[in-house]
């Protein structure tokens, strides 16, 4: 159980464009999902909380319009990269919380 | 303001014997604190979790430590296989909200 998905795995862009990765909680409900990034050989940066039904709260130095989330349902957020540039080029993680943090298998963005 | 750091950054052990990884805090009053294995390339992968009440935590051959007095953390790896290397992140949590992260411990183990 507590299985979380992630979509796509990885992708490619032109600079400019928006981008956006999905993420499912697959045998749970949560309520609350939490997206991360997480550049090469350092560890995982919070970057939002997301509540089903409510704006997700970001962290300090993450830019809301830039980085659109969405909690439509209990078992899906999404995360929308705009306008993304090279400098956006990492490593995105999802997690669900269900007595715990499940993360899914996480979705690689190259901005060229 | 909060700082978790994990005891080195990589660490190399010989098959069979006992990993242990360190993870220290400071300026924090975790509720509990979490490890994740997290292979390249992937999500990290919930292990244990232990509680501020809690001393000990067993899972097959793992075993976790809290001691809130020093503001440590041990995770170890009993009778360690190549198939344990891997990065290990500790995690400190308060009630439902956000994790902090560890910057996490690369261990490789030799065969």
């Amino acid at each position: 159980g507590a299985v979380v998905s992630q979509h796509p795995s990885w992708v490619i862009c032109k600079s400019g464009t928006s981008v956006k990765i999905e993420c499912r909680s697959l045998d749970f409900q949560a309520t609350t999902m939490f997206w991360y990034r997480q550049f090469p050989k350092q560890s995982l940066m919070l970057m939002a909380t997301s509540n089903e039904g409510s704006k997700a709260t970001y962290e300090q130095g993450v830019e809301k319009d830039k980085f659109l989330i969405n909690h439509a349902s209990l078992t899906l957020s999404t995360l929308t990269v705009t306008s993304a540039h090279p400098e956006d080029s990492s490593f995105y993680i999802c997690s669900a919380r269900w007595e715990t943090q499940y993360f899914g298998p996480g979705t690689r963005l190259l901005v060229l | 303001s909060q700082k978790i750091e994990q005891n080195s950054e990589a660490l190399n052990i010989q098959e069979g014997k006992t990993a242990t990884l360190t993870c220290n805090y400071t300026n924090y009053s975790p509720a509990y604190l979490q490890w994740y294995r997290q292979d390249p390339g992937r999500g990290p992968v919930f292990l244990l979790l232990i509680r501020e009440n809690e001393k000990e935590k067993r899972k097959e051959r793992l075993k976790v430590t809290f001691d809130t007095t020093l503001k440590q953390s041990l995770f170890h790896i009993t009778a360690s296989q190549p198939a344990d290397s891997a990065t290990y992140l500790c995690a400190l949590g308060q009630g439902a909200q956000k994790l902090v992260f560890g910057q996490g411990t690369r261990l490789t183990i030799n065969p």
